[in-house]
C-alpha cells in the first residue's frame, strides 16, 4: 500500500531534550516536506527536499533541522525543543517538486508533539 | 510574498444545503491551486486541483474553478452530506520555486 508513515504518533518531552520524528514513504517520490499545524494558523511549511541531499527552508524553519540521505526518509530533528514547538506535525511527499507540476502531496497521519 | 486567504470558519450547514467556501490568493506567477480535506484525526488528502486559468477541478461532487481575473478558487458543492464534515484547506504552489502555501483552513460542520 502506498503510504507515508511517521513515528512516533504522539510524543511528550521536556524543554531542551533532543528528539527526532521519522518520516518514510514507499512511493519513490522525489519531493518531501514537513509542516506544522496550529490552531488559527493553518499549515505552515518547515522544510522541504527536492531530492537526496537537497533541502530548503520553508516559512518557519527556525529551531528545526532535516536531512535527506535516502530518497525514502526525511527525518525532522529538534535539537533543543521549546514549548512554542508544541504542535501537530505532518510529513508529506509528492512525485516531484511543486514548481510547474501541480503534483498531489500525500500526507502522513501526523505526530502530536508536546514540549513542557 | 505569496499568500492564500480563505473564509473564516466554522461553517455550519444542514444536510443537502449548497456549500461555498471562498479562497483567494496572491501570487507573482501562475500557480497551481489545490483544495485539501482533513477528516478528524487524519492527515490531509487532495480533494481537487487546477493547474491553469479557467481549469475546473472536481471530485466527490465538489468543484472549484481557477479564476485568474479574480485570483480566486472557490470550493462549491450542490448538496452536502454529514460525511463532508471536515476541515478544508486551499493551497497554491508557485512555478518559480517549490514552496507550498496553505490557507488557514475552514472547518465545515454538517447537521443531519
Amino acid at each position: 500500500e502506498a503510504q507515508v508513515t511517521q513515528n512516533p504518533r504522539y510524543l511528550i518531552t521536556v524543554t531542551g531534550k533532543k528528539l527526532t520524528v521519522t518520516c518514510s514513504q514507499n512511493m519513490n517520490h522525489e519531493y518531501m516536506s514537513w509542516y506544522r499545524q496550529d490552531p488559527g494558523l493553518g499549515l505552515r511549511q518547515i522544510y522541504y527536499s527536492m531530492n537526496v541531499e537537497v533541502t530548503d527552508k520553508g516559512d518557519v524553519p527556525e529551531g528545526y533541522k532535516v536531512s535527506r540521505k535516502e530518497k525514502r526518509n526525511f527525518p525532522l530533528i529538534l535539537e533543543s525543543p521549546s514549548p512554542n514547538q508544541t504542535s501537530l506535525y505532518f510529513c508529506a511527499s509528492s512525485l516531484s517538486g511543486a514548481a510547474g507540476g501541480g503534483y498531489e502531496q500525500y500526507f502522513g497521519p501526523g505526530t502530536r508533539l508536546t514540549v513542557t | 510574498g505569496d499568500s492564500v486567504t480563505q473564509m473564516e470558519g466554522p461553517v455550519t450547514l444542514s444536510e443537502e444545503a449548497f456549500l461555498t467556501i471562498n479562497c483567494t490568493y496572491t501570487a507573482t506567477g501562475y500557480p497551481s491551486l489545490f483544495w485539501y480535506v482533513q477528516y478528524p484525526g487524519e492527515g490531509l488528502q487532495l480533494l481537487l486541483k487546477a493547474t491553469k486559468a479557467d481549469d475546473k477541478g472536481s471530485n466527490k461532487g465538489f468543484e472549484a474553478t481557477y479564476r485568474k481575473e479574480t485570483t480566486s478558487f472557490h470550493l462549491e458543492k450542490g448538496s452536502v452530506q454529514v460525511s463532508d464534515s471536515a476541515v478544508y484547506f486551499c493551497a497554491l504552489s508557485e512555478r518559480r520555486d517549490d514552496k507550498i502555501i496553505f490557507g488557514k483552513g475552514t472547518r465545515l460542520h454538517i447537521l443531519p
